[in-house]
């Protein structure tokens, strides 16, 4: 059964600490992309790749986030130093070719600041 | 003007009517358009894939395409109450390649 696996599922950090999240994309699938999901701003785009390249991370603030695919298997999302505000559910999401690229989800992981 | 809009509802619809889903999008170069179920405390599911104009059934759904009016639509037949949930809408720009989601609509099915 093909599916996208994050870890971890929940974490509970202080603000200030460093947070990465990981993923592992459907494998055969080329293209990878990390949302956000919150109650008010609903599921944004923080950055996607291809074929391992960073193709976009317009919707990342960029002093305090970065994301890297070191190898076809993993993609991951660090957050450094996070803040209150960066509580949310982080959403990663593969899928393959350039054309349809069908994005199939992963559970998810819950990320609480305090 | 947000890339995807969607009603945020709630829509209550009674068991076994038609529920419809309606969303619009900016991008007029988009040609993949996308329905994702969300229950609650869950992650999007993938439910419907449309790319050419008009409509495509799966089941208790069709989706339904209208690029010259940058429009997409869901319609659920004989509604469930297990379809009770957040029906998300997104669109894969063909310039960027970026896949954006519309805020979704919660859909409430009544027994």
């Amino acid at each position: 059964d093909a599916r996208v696996t994050q870890t971890p599922r929940d974490k509970v950090t202080e603000m200030g600490q460093e947070v990465t999240m990981r993923c592992q994309p459907i494998l055969g699938h080329n293209t990878v992309f990390w949302y956000r999901q919150t109650m008010m701003q609903g599921l944004e785009l923080l950055a996607y790749f291809r074929n391992r390249a960073p193709l976009d991370d317009s919707g990342m603030p960029k002093d305090r986030f970065s994301a890297e695919m070191p190898d076809a298997t993993l993609a991951t999302l660090k957050i450094q130093p996070s803040e209150p505000r960066d509580s949310a559910v982080y959403f990663c999401a593969s899928g393959k070719g350039q054309g349809g690229t069908e994005a199939f989800f992963g559970q998810g992981t819950r990320l609480t600041v305090v | 003007q947000k890339e995807v809009e969607q009603n945020s509802g709630p829509l209550s619809v009674p068991e076994g009517a038609i529920a419809s889903l309606n969303c619009t999008y900016s991008d007029r170069g988009s040609q993949s358009f996308f329905w994702y179920r969300q229950y609650s405390g869950k992650s999007p599911e993938l439910i419907m894939s449309i790319y050419s104009n008009g409509d495509k059934e799966d089941g208790r759904f069709t989706a339904q395409l209208n690029k010259a009016s940058q429009y997409v639509s869901l319609l659920i037949r004989d509604s469930q109450p297990s379809d009770s949930a957040t029906y998300l809408c997104a669109v894969l720009s063909s310039n960027t390649g970026k896949l954006i989601f519309g805020q979704g609509t919660t859909l409430q099915v009544k027994p």
